[in-house]
């Protein structure tokens, strides 16, 4: 099955720095990949996806790049605020119609100010 | 516009007693209905999904149950609680037509 695998664990940028978090992932047949925010005592958030039809896609200082060859997909968030720290988690939808989410097992960003 | 509800918020159940926890989705219809656990400090793990009325499928074999008495309604069972379920458990949709997933607020269960 779809495992995937993300890096580092934890992460700490000063404010204003740029962040980077990675994800690979094994089925060369998975074509969606969500990254989730989730604060501390929240539910995750959905801040952005990316099919794999597209490249590289961009939200304000938030971009999600994928490598299908590679089969890595990052995110990347520029001029980090301290309202960023949270832990961030990538996903890659398993093929078969039921749309299942595996989840990579979570970054901490801490954005020092 | 579409919003998923989860009840309770917290609960505090002793070893052995019965669980019941519910998700409803407003808004959309014909969802795809998901449970999650999160243990403390980890990552999300898929517990049950199901893809219609009836329809469940389970990921993880465990003392838990999952049923859909209505379209957008899920509900997440035990008859027997263990301590090692303790956890955030969150539901999840999505729309049959597209990929994203949306989470419910979660319920923090401990188990003493």
């Amino acid at each position: 099955g779809e495992n995937v695998e993300q890096h580092p664990s934890t992460l700490s940028v000063q404010e204003g720095d740029s962040a980077v978090i990675k994800c690979t992932y094994s089925d060369s047949a998975s074509n969606y990949f969500p990254w989730y925010k989730q604060e501390l005592g929240k539910r995750p958030q959905l801040i952005i996806d990316i099919r794999s039809n597209v490249g590289e896609k961009k939200d304000q200082r938030i971009a999600v790049t994928l490598n299908k060859t590679a089969k890595h997909f990052s995110l990347h968030i520029t001029e980090t605020q301290p309202e960023d720290s949270a832990v961030y988690f990538c996903a890659a939808m398993v093929q078969g119609g039921s749309e299942k989410l595996v989840f990579g097992k979570g970054t901490k960003l801490t954005v020092n100010p | 516009s579409q919003t998923i509800h989860q009840w309770p918020a917290t609960l505090v159940q002793p070893v052995g007693s019965p669980l019941s926890l519910e998700c409803t989705v407003e808004g959309t219809s014909n969802p795809n209905l998901y449970w999650y656990r999160q243990a403390a400090g980890r990552g999300l793990q898929l517990l049950f999904y199901s893809v219609g009325i009836g329809q469940i499928s389970s990921e993880v074999p465990q003392n838990l149950s999952a049923s859909r008495p209505q379209d957008r309604q899920f509900i997440l069972s035990s008859k027997k609680l263990l301590l090692s379920d303790s956890g955030f458990y969150l539901c999840a949709w999505s729309k049959t037509t597209t990929y994203e997933q949306y989470f419910g607020p979660g319920t923090r269960l401990t188990v003493t």
